[in-house]
């Protein structure tokens, strides 16, 4: 109940295309969902985070939407660029203030 | 504003020794976690502490063992290391829940 199920593993878009990773989790109490960028050999840094109490929530290119009722949210990546070829992690907080991670997604944009 | 700091960035170790690694917080951040990241395993919680208690602990072997300071510096050590210890060890801190976590660069732990 703790897992946080993140697909696909690796994601290869074209220049300009929608990049899309998916996340999800069973623990109802889990209450800040944060998404992740990390680039090799560096340590990840904070992209975009939403709370349950609202169902999107945008920033720039990327856009975090959530559905409560499936326990499933997602990031899109609009107009995506070589510079967004990362690894993106998902997570959930849980009621301890633990984060709980997904396994990643390797994505690959090619110019 | 200083970010995270962990030192050393890269160590080799022989089986068998143990080592100790240093994590820095952003000035102000009392919450300091610890994860170890191999490339088919993701990003692995060790634990975390939170003004100088152990707040949370993931599944690691009691090999596996951390502290922290009255200064918020936190320090990881792995007794009787093994090959599969070797990894990136990360520290991350927040100023509290529901807040980002900043990630330092890491420790690249090779064990031989």
């Amino acid at each position: 109940q703790q897992q946080v199920k993140q697909s696909p593993q690796s994601l290869i878009v074209q220049k300009g295309g929608i990049s899309i990773i998916n996340c999800a989790y069973e623990n109802t109490a889990f209450d800040y969902f944060p998404w992740y960028q990390q680039f090799p050999g560096k340590g990840p840094a904070l992209l975009i985070a939403i709370r349950p109490d609202v169902s999107e929530k945008k920033e720039g290119r990327f856009t975090i939407s959530f559905n409560k009722s499936a326990k499933q949210f997602s990031l899109h990546i609009m107009d995506s660029q070589p510079g967004d070829s990362a690894t993106y992690f998902c997570a959930a907080e849980d009621s301890n203030y633990q984060l709980i991670w997904g396994a990643g997604t390797k994505l690959i944009i090619k110019p | 504003k200083a970010g995270v700091t962990q030192t050393p960035r890269y160590l080799i170790k022989t089986r068998g020794q143990q080592v100790t690694l240093s994590c820095s917080p952003i000035s102000g951040h009392r919450s300091v976690s610890w994860y170890q990241q191999t490339p088919g395993q993701g990003l692995q919680f060790l634990f975390e502490y939170f003004s100088e208690t152990q707040r949370n602990k993931g599944n690691f072997p009691g090999r596996f063992s951390g502290r922290q300071f009255s200064n918020s510096r936190s320090e990881m050590n792995v007794s009787t290391l093994e090959l599969g210890d070797s990894a990136l060890y990360l520290c991350a801190s927040s100023l509290r829940y529901n807040t980002e976590a900043f990630f330092g660069q890491g420790t690249r732990l090779t064990v031989v």
